[in-house]
């Protein structure tokens, strides 16, 4: 059964940089599967924020990209996030995801499958 | 980008009622739409994709339908169960998700 389990500071100062990980049990992430970052608050429901595959491709939402960095570390089975200049408005619950792909009638589908626990991340001072 | 919105907000309903959700891309998606359930202080769980297509043991009262920018989820008689939050997600845009506001299902 695979599992997901995020770990990371809970109350993040604003202007600092925010930092998760993700580690996965039962598949190993260099195997296959994108692996991902999704949050969802009050204001803004749920926002997908950044992908990556199994090669290290990575994939950001636009609206974040240049303040999010996404990497995997296989020895360790976990990947990361790092949003940098937070402000209240990442004040989240931030859920790791992986990513699978359906295929249907000639096509790929893709669905998050697992998720995360997910863990509330407050930005104040 | 591609916008997600969906109709209504919230509704109230009672066991073994028939309900239906809206969905609606800015764009066309094709069929690239996927339904989750959230219950409170959980994850997301998938019930649909490719619009119609039922994910591996999700009760078969669930049931989507539509293509292009419309989509519809509908509950053939309500569970208790089944008293949730309901998000679409378009996965037509190569991993750019994105999620719809929800709709809020609770008891009448």
């Amino acid at each position: 059964q695979v599992q997901l389990q995020e770990s990371g500071p809970g109350l993040v100062k604003p202007s600092e940089t925010l930092s998760l990980t993700c580690a996965v049990s039962g598949y190993s992430i260099s195997s296959g599967y994108y692996w991902g970052w999704i949050r969802q608050s009050p204001g803004k429901g749920l926002e997908w924020i950044a992908n990556i595959y199994h090669t290290e491709s990575t994939y950001y939402n636009p609206s974040l990209q240049s303040r999010v960095t996404i990497s995997m570390d296989t020895s360790k089975n976990q990947f990361s996030l790092n949003l940098n200049s937070v402000t209240a408005a990442d004040t989240a619950v931030y859920y790791c995801a992986r990513v699978k792909e359906n295929y249907l009638s000639g096509s790929y589908y893709k669905i998050v499958d697992y998720w995360g626990q997910g863990t509330l991340v407050t930005v104040s001072s | 980008d591609v916008q997600m919105t969906q109709s209504p907000s919230s509704l109230s309903a009672s066991v073994g009622d028939r309900v239906t959700i809206t969905c609606r891309a800015s764009q066309s998606i094709s069929t690239y739409l996927n339904w989750y359930q959230q219950k409170p202080g959980k994850a997301p769980k998938v019930l649909i994709y490719a619009a119609s297509s039922l994910q591996s043991g999700v009760p078969s009262r669930f049931s989507g339908s539509g293509s292009g920018t419309d989509f519809t989820l509908t509950i053939s008689s309500l569970h208790p169960e089944d008293f949730a939050t309901y998000y679409c997600q378009q996965s037509y845009i190569t991993l750019g998700f994105t999620f719809g506001p929800g709709t809020k299902v609770d008891i009448k």
